[in-house]
């Protein structure tokens, strides 16, 4: 089946713009993770969904973060005002529930902030 | 505070020696760890986790509570094993990973 996808694949855009990113989970899957991967750092965990709930916001770097997910189905991680520190490639992963269940990742979003 | 540490941002070996790629974490409750694996132009992918002891491509990884250490290993490395490694910790009730910076494995011919 199909695995989780995001996009845009690549996004460049202005300091001070607001972008807004798209992850489609596994058809199924409950759960929906969104990471952070800025250059010669590891991944940095942002926002957990289980449903369309966000039990787990705390590592939203900044109220210029936000995230919002329909149902059990795709989410919109929402930048405004992006800053050149957010350049970063920003990952999803999706997985059955919570628990011992594997996470699924995406393929990224490379955001460029110039 | 919740911490996984991979020191070695490269490390380059010949085909057939061994691999061990080191991993370290800080954690006060009952660990779950993971090594995922990132092959060129593909996603990222979990490679093993500790509580299945299972041996995944040929690497082992066994977790040590009393040195906090969660070493991946491999008897004979293949120029295929060529990735980025990362480990993960599953904090808690939290769902959340969090993972180390990465250690690049080059495999030479």
């Amino acid at each position: 089946g199909a695995g989780v996808s995001q996009s845009p694949s690549n996004k460049v855009t202005e300091k001070g713009k607001d972008v807004e990113l798209r992850c489609d989970p596994i058809s199924g899957h409950t759960a929906l993770y969104w990471y952070r991967q800025r250059l010669g750092q590891g991944l940095e965990f942002l926002i957990y969904f289980q449903g369309n709930s966000a039990p787990d916001k705390s590592g939203l770097p900044s109220d210029r973060f936000s995230a919002e997910r329909t149902g059990e189905s795709v989410s919109t991680l929402t930048i405004q005002r992006t800053q050149q520190e957010d350049s970063a490639v920003y990952l999803c992963a999706s997985s059955p529930g919570t628990g011992f269940y594997e996470q699924y990742f995406g393929p990224g979003t490379r955001l460029t902030v110039t | 505070a919740q911490r996984v540490t991979q020191p070695e941002k490269l490390l380059s070996v010949f085909k057939g020696a061994p691999v061990e790629l080191k991993c370290n974490y800080s954690y006060s409750g009952s660990p779950e760890l993971f090594w995922y694996v990132q092959y060129s132009r593909q996603r990222l992918q979990l490679l093993l986790r500790h509580i299945s002891r299972e041996s995944i491509k040929g690497f082992t990884a066994d977790l040590n509570k009393g040195e906090t250490s969660f070493h991946l290993k491999k008897p004979f490395a293949q120029e295929e094993d060529s990735a980025m490694y990362y480990c993960a910790l599953r904090a808690g009730a939290t769902n959340k990973l969090i993972f180390g910076t990465g250690t690049l494995l080059a495999v030479q011919p």
